[in-house]
């Protein structure tokens, strides 16, 4: 089945600081990559949609230069927090989809999430 | 307004009890239903995807249905392991946009 691959799982850093999270679709590529931010016993929050090649598009709200996006290639898609203040301590977590061969978009695979906790 | 309604907020069953999850939604133009269930501390792991009302799939002890207005998560003969958040999305597509609408999710408990 579809893998996807994220790291760090786990995170500490200092405020002030940057943190890049990696997301690797395993075994397909993925035409289309999300940024989701979950808080704690709540449903997923969508930060950003990116495709390979062009710019992630924002969620209204989430902060481009706060939440550097880049999707380089079909198997990879990171997300860096620049700055990071204690505020931005949640669990974040990426999914990955491709096209079908009738153009039809697949189901969401996620990786296993990150804890980000700023210090 | 586009919406994914998940019903009930926590549910805490006996093992070998079965019940129903509800996902109600409201959006134009349905490109998919999707259940995901999720642990605690993990991503989502994928389900179940429907697409059209009268659709039905079965994987083990679960059984996701669609209807035009709702999905029913019927869960037979549960066991602990089932233990879980179950989340519904929708996917509709207005023009590139692929994203999904995501309920609250409805917090499964079985007890042994």
């Amino acid at each position: 089945g579809a893998v996807v691959s994220q790291h760090p799982s786990r995170v500490i850093c200092k405020s002030g600081t940057s943190v890049k999270i990696e997301c690797r679709s395993l075994d397909f590529q993925a035409t289309t990559m999300f940024w989701y931010r979950q808080f704690p016993k709540k449903s997923l929050m969508l930060m950003a949609t990116s495709n390979e090649g062009s710019k992630a598009t924002y969620e209204q709200g989430v902060e481009k230069d706060k939440f550097l996006i880049n999707h380089a290639s079909l198997t990879l898609s990171t997300l860096t927090v620049t700055s990071a203040h204690p505020e931005d301590s949640s669990f974040y977590i990426c999914s990955a989809s491709y096209s079908t061969l009738r153009g039809k978009n697949t189901e969401a695979f996620f990786g296993q999430g990150t804890r980000l906790t700023v210090v | 307004e586009d919406q994914v309604t998940q019903s009930p907020e926590a549910l805490r069953l006996q093992e070998g009890e079965s019940s129903s999850l509800n996902c109600s939604y409201t959006v134009s133009g349905l490109r998919g239903l999707f259940w995901y269930r999720q642990d605690p501390g993990k991503g989502p792991e994928f389900l179940f995807t429907l697409y059209s009302a009268g659709e039905e799939k079965e994987k083990e002890r679960l059984k996701a249905t669609l209807t035009k207005k709702e999905s029913f998560l019927h869960i037979t003969a549960p066991k602990p392991e089932d233990s879980a958040t179950y989340l519904c999305a929708v996917r509709h597509e207005a023009g590139n946009n692929r994203k999904l609408i995501w309920g609250l999710g409805t917090s499964l408990a079985v007890n042994p």
